[in-house]
């Protein structure tokens, strides 16, 4: 079973709008970590937040906010006012306490396209 | 911080030859990482290192790979008789810690063609 889904695989926008990826995981571990990833077309991944399973705060930094439920173990993803260069893909990844915190299991991604 | 460095950044080869990448991560970095990804699809976790001690291997490395990281600095991955379904990009990634993960910083990868 997969243990990071994301379930869109591409998604189109256009500028401005507003665009969230989606991202569900599973573990049976109570102390994990969530992350996010970009990977533009240049190919390199950037790190783009970190989030342990104990804090449930929502996270904003710029145009760039993050919704983590426990309840329903999604850690979603919001860019707001979307632009060109945000066209990527975008990786949620987890690292679970059990494994040692020796890996991150990514999702299959989703591309995002913004368009003019 | 001149970033992790990943070398050659193609390869081509035939099939059943041998083939070696470089990764030479943040100087300060003690762990270091090994990931492969194919088109469409997220990085798959192939080798972890802490300091020169490999401490988890994917059982999706095969006895074809190699890994090593001599003296905790530079990191190189071996494939031996390389087949097909090798080709992929082989990334390499590095971070500073002993805990639970910080952030991973990740080269420009290896692609590898196996023709």
């Amino acid at each position: 079973a997969q243990k990071v889904t994301q379930a869109q695989t591409e998604i189109s926008v256009v500028e401005k709008e507003d665009v969230t990826l989606d991202c569900v995981y599973e573990t049976r571990d109570t102390t994990y970590y969530l992350f996010w990833y970009k990977q533009p077309p240049s190919g390199e991944l950037v790190f783009l937040i970190r989030r342990n399973s104990f804090d449930e705060q929502n996270e904003i930094s710029g145009r760039y906010s993050w919704n983590f439920q426990k309840s329903t173990s999604s850690f979603n993803f919001t860019i707001t006012a979307s632009q060109v260069v945000d066209s990527a893909v975008y990786f949620c990844a987890l690292s679970e306490a059990g494994g040692g915190y020796s890996t991150l299991t990514f999702g299959k991604g989703t591309m995002l396209l913004v368009s003019p | 911080d001149t970033g992790v460095s990943q070398n050659p950044r193609h390869k081509i080869t035939k099939r059943g030859q041998n083939v070696t990448f470089r990764c030479d991560p943040i100087s300060e970095h003690n762990r270091l990482y090994w990931y492969r990804q194919t088109l469409g699809q997220g990085p798959e976790f192939l080798t972890y290192f802490q300091n020169e001690a490999q401490l988890e291997k994917s059982r999706l490395l095969s006895d074809r790979f190699s890994a090593e990281r001599p003296k905790g600095s530079f990191s190189t991955l071996e494939i031996q008789r390389t087949e097909q379904g090798d080709s992929a990009m082989y990334l390499c990634a590095s971070s500073l810690g002993f805990g639970p993960p910080e952030k991973l910083f990740f080269g420009s990868g290896t692609q590898l063609s196996v023709l």
